[in-house]
C-alpha cells in the first residue's frame, strides 16, 4: 500500500545539486511526507519531514507542491558521499507504519 | 548520545533454526520498530514495541514475533526459519514526540543455509 512514486535512478555530477522527486498524490490533508537515505550496508537515515510549507535543514531542502501532490528533495551541492538510495516516505493506510517503497538510487560522480 | 546498537551484526543460521536478535534504541527513546529488509522486498515493517507493549505490527507470519524489556531493549525472534527469511533486519528507535523521525541501527544480516 505504498502511497509514493519515485524514479528508480538518477546521475548527478558532484558539486552540482541533486534533486530528486516524489509523488504522494494520495497521502491524507494531514500528512507528513518523510524523507531518508540509505548508504550501502547501513541502516537508513532521516533527511527531513514536511507538511505543507518547504522545509530546509543542514542536509537538504524540501520543497512540497501546493496541492501536496509531490514534493522534490534538494541536496544543493552534491558530493561523492551524498551517493545512496532515498526513500520518499509516507505512512501506511493503516496509519501505524512508515512504507519505505524502492526509492530512488542517486550516483553522484566526479 | 549513542546511537542504535544492534547485535549481532552478522548471523548464519540453517533451516529449521530460531533465532533471536536484540536491538538497543537511543536513551530516552521509549518506541522500538523492527523491519526486514531484502533485496526483492525492499524495507517491510515488522512491529513497533512502545512502554514494553507491542503496538503496531505488519504482515508477518507467528514465526516473527518480539518483546520489549523495561529499559527499551528490545529483541526480535524468528522460530523455524526458512530460506526466505535471509534479510537484513533493522531495528529503529524514536521519541514518540518527534513525528515519524527514526533512528536506525545498522541492522543484522541474517543468512538461512
Amino acid at each position: 500500500d505504498a502511497k509514493t512514486t519515485q524514479p528508480t535512478s538518477m546521475d548527478c555530477a558532484e558539486g552540482r545539486a541533486a534533486n530528486l522527486p516524489c509523488n504522494h498524490s494520495t497521502i491524507s490533508g494531514n500528512e507528513y511526507v518523510y524523507w531518508y537515505r540509505q548508504i550501502h550496508s547501513q541502516g537508513p537515515q532521516y533527511i527531513i519531514h514536511g507538511l505543507k510549507n518547504n522545509e530546509t535543514n543542514e542536509m537538504a531542502s524540501l520543497i512540497i507542491t501546493e496541492d501536496r501532490k509531490s514534493s522534490t528533495l534538494i541536496l544543493p551541492h552534491a558530493t561523492l558521499r551524498d551517493t545512496a538510495v532515498y526513500y520518499c516516505i509516507a505512512k501506511n493506510q493503516a496509519g501505524t507504519a512508515l512504507i519505505f517503497g524502492k526509492g530512488t538510487t542517486l550516483s553522484v560522480s566526479s | 548520545k549513542a546511537g542504535v546498537t544492534q547485535t549481532p551484526r552478522y548471523l548464519i543460521k540453517t533451516r529449521g533454526q530460531q533465532v533471536t536478535l536484540s536491538c538497543s534504541p537511543i536513551s530516552g527513546h521509549r518506541s522500538v520498530s523492527w523491519y526486514q529488509q531484502t533485496p526483492g522486498q525492499g524495507l517491510q515493517f515488522l512491529f513497533e514495541y512502545f512502554s514494553e507493549t507491542q503496538r503496531n505490527k505488519g504482515n508477518f507470519p507467528g514465526r516473527f514475533s518480539g518483546r520489549q524489556f523495561s529499559n527499551s531493549r528490545s529483541e526480535m525472534n524468528v522460530s523455524t526459519l526458512e530460506l526466505g527469511d535471509s534479510a537484513l533486519y533493522l531495528c529503529a528507535s524514536r521519541d514518540p514526540g518527534l513525528n515519524e523521525k527514526l533512528f536506525f541501527g545498522s541492522g543484522t544480516q541474517l543468512s538461512v543455509l
